[in-house]
């Protein structure tokens, strides 16, 4: 237990639902982020939040959409997706964006189906 | 384009062995290096970083990094595995130009340890 949860652990939708992971860290953290971790592929950093603000978007097409209210959550907002989007999606949230001293932290990631 | 590389992607050890797993990336500046492992069932946890000082990193468990420059490289090593440290390890750069702070990972190397 890290301190990161997040839900539903598993997801299946079909490409014109509209669904939401929900990230939550009970550490105190300030930023916060979200991954996405395909098959035979390297974790893809999406999206980071720092104190609510949004300071990096990786290209990520906008059928994803994220929301941060508080330093507390986060959330990934999805609709219209596409079966390649099916992925382990990961949230990590740490102190600060100094990754010399600031370890992020893994929530246990949500496994999204796209049928 | 910046990129990890971890060459063994499957490791089959016998308890006692040593471990080396390898990590090499590609970028000529400054970096932060780090190992993460996934127990099997369980969240992306930090076993160990590299930012600055002694290139030999001691981290949890009994794992050690070497940071050695020239040659790209951070491998993780344990002279004697054990059973439990069946898991995925994963190695990531940040490399530090400008007000970069993204983490670029590798694939991940999974190590099963018989008993």
């Amino acid at each position: 237990e890290t301190g990161v949860t997040q839900t539903p652990r598993h997801l299946v939708m079909g490409m014109t639902n509209k669904k939401s992971l929900k990230c939550e860290q009970h550490l105190g953290h300030n930023a916060m982020y979200w991954y996405k971790q395909s098959a035979k592929k390297p974790l893809e950093l999406m999206f980071v939040y720092n104190f609510k603000e949004q300071t990096e978007n990786n290209s990520v097409p906008s059928r994803f959409s994220p929301e941060c209210p508080n330093s507390s959550h986060l959330f990934l907002h999805l609709h219209t997706l596409q079966p390649e989007d099916s992925a382990l999606y990961l949230c990590a949230s740490s102190r600060g964006l100094s990754t010399s001293t600031d370890t992020q932290y893994f929530g246990p990631g949500t496994r999204l189906t796209v049928l | 384009a910046q990129s990890v590389s971890q060459h063994n992607h499957h490791v089959i050890l016998s308890e006692a062995a040593s471990l080396e797993l390898g990590c090499n990336y590609s970028y000529g500046g400054t970096v932060n290096l780090f190992w993460y492992v996934q127990y099997p069932g369980q969240h992306l946890q930090l076993l160990l970083k590299y930012f600055s000082g002694d290139p030999l990193v001691k981290g949890i468990k009994g794992f050690e990094a070497e940071f050695i420059k020239s040659k790209f490289s951070f491998n993780l090593r344990k002279p004697s595995v054990q059973w439990s440290d069946t898991a995925e390890y994963f190695c990531a750069v940040n490399p530090l130009a400008g007000n970069n702070r993204k983490l670029i990972w590798g694939l991940g190397t999974s190590l099963a340890v018989n008993p």
